[in-house]
């Protein structure tokens, strides 16, 4: 079974940090994905990456920054945490786009 | 653009219920992907079934099934003899060549089983 760790299942920060959600995964799968899930608003894509260090803006990139240094870990940046930033964040994994994407348990985030 | 429609917000049923979850896709390409995913209250995305669009077969896999019809672009699910763990948030997903296959995701349904 593929496994996709995100490093907090809980995570509360204050306003004007820098925050760092870690996401690995264990099936040597190219793709990797950052989502926030928002009441009402739908899982939106933030980043996704297709290969080391290769990088893509989704639909809401602004506020946020990704890094790809190996194959099985992609971590979501928020340079300067904000209180709009507060969510769920889910991070996923697949191997050709069009195959399934398996998702880690998520990150509630909370920014004060 | 490519769409999907959950029309169903929230459904709540009785517990031994059959319910079905609709999902409505818009798209110009002949070659796509469908997908239904669980998100129950603890909040992990489970996969469930991924179906491309040039197999037209219905889906069965226990309790759950999934009926596919391109003349009416649906996609929808159904689960009979609910039970209390289905609860959770259903969500429809579709996958095109304009979207250069990322997932094109509907809003989700609330399916509450009361036991």
């Amino acid at each position: 079974d593929v496994k996709v760790t995100q490093s907090s299942r809980y995570l509360v920060k204050r306003t004007g940090e820098k925050v760092f959600l870690e996401c690995v995964q264990d099936m040597d799968h190219e793709n990797m994905f950052w989502y926030r899930q928002d009441p009402g608003l739908g899982l939106r894509l933030i980043y996704f990456s297709y290969d080391v260090k290769m990088k893509e803006k989704g639909d809401i990139p602004e506020g946020y920054s990704v890094s790809r240094e190996k194959k099985e870990r992609f971590s979501l940046i928020l340079e300067s945490a904000s209180t709009n930033q507060t969510s769920m964040y889910l991070c996923a994994s697949s191997v050709p786009l069009n195959q399934p994407q398996h998702f880690g348990d998520g990150t509630r985030l909370s920014i004060l | 653009a490519q769409k999907v429609t959950q029309a169903q917000t929230e459904i709540s049923v009785v517990e031994k219920e059959d319910v079905t979850l609709d999902c409505v896709y818009e798209t110009r390409d002949t070659t796509y992907y469908l997908f239904w995913y669980k998100q129950p209250p603890s909040g992990e995305l489970v996969f469930l079934i991924r179906r491309n669009s040039f197999d037209e077969q219905n889906e069965i896999s226990g309790r759950y099934s999934w009926n596919f019809q391109k003349s009416t672009s649906s996609f929808n699910f159904t689960i009979t003899a609910s039970q209390v763990v289905d609860s959770a948030v259903y969500f429809c997903a579709l996958s095109d060549a304009d979207s250069n296959y990322q997932l094109i995701w509907g809003a989700g349904t609330k399916l509450i089983i009361k036991p």
